[in-house]
């Protein structure tokens, strides 16, 4: 599986926008980029995924480098609900299914 | 929509115990996972099933650990004997379909702890 690299922590202040970054220089022609986030003591949650263009949904935008080799996770207004880990991952669109997990960004959101 | 539900939600046993824990995916999705969850690490997948067929298991380890999804809806896994890296909390996943769907959707986990 093509490895992504994410910051161990970012912080960010309420009602904020807050960009997550993610590298993934060995991304293939075939892979989806996935965002899921993991909120204090539940199960990951699917917070959005794209291929090439850039995407926005009711949760976060995810914007996508032409190169497709690094990605960005925006939340437009962080709540301290939002506070959370934040995994990017690859998945092979042929393949699909398999999620794999690295440690993910820890974002705190401050008053 | 009712998601997917897991139980128990917490468990302590000792080593070289047997532990067993339960989960009912969401209606109709025919893909199931199992994961582990160490502390501060994401989930790793441990076995996905396809309906009531194992599509992967290859991180299972398979001389203490066994799944299996009966019927194709629930599914039980189980560990024994137990071991103290076994501490982790267990989480259950499924999805319409494996491929087509992008979503996996996730239980609140069962948390083991291994004395």
């Amino acid at each position: 599986d093509a490895k992504t690299t994410q910051p161990n922590s970012m912080e960010s202040n309420e009602e904020e926008p807050v960009h997550l970054p993610c590298n993934h220089s060995t991304i293939s022609g075939t892979d989806y980029i996935h965002w899921y986030r993991q909120l204090p003591s539940q199960g990951p949650e699917y917070v959005i995924h794209g291929l090439t263009s850039n995407v926005n949904n009711r949760m976060a935008s995810l914007a996508i480098a032409e190169d497709r080799k690094s990605s960005t996770l925006i939340l437009h207004r962080a709540t301290l609900r939002d506070a959370a880990v934040y995994y990017c991952i690859l998945r092979d669109r042929r393949t699909a299914s398999k999620l794999t997990f690295g440690t993910g960004t820890r974002l705190q959101v401050t008053l | 929509e009712a998601g997917v539900a897991q139980s128990p939600r917490y468990k302590i046993i000792e080593k070289r115990q047997s532990v067993a824990f339960w989960c009912n995916p969401i209606s109709g999705h025919a893909t199931l996972y199992w994961y582990q969850q160490i502390l501060g690490q994401g989930p790793k997948l441990l076995i996905q099933f396809q309906n009531n067929g194992v599509v992967d298991d290859s991180q299972l380890p398979k001389d203490r650990f066994s799944a299996e999804r009966l019927k194709g809806v629930d599914s039980t896994l189980k560990i024994q004997p137990a071991k103290l890296e076994d501490s982790a909390v267990y989480l259950c996943a499924s999805s319409l379909e494996s491929g087509r769907s992008y979503e996996q959707y996730f239980g609140p986990g069962t948390r083991l702890t291994v004395t």
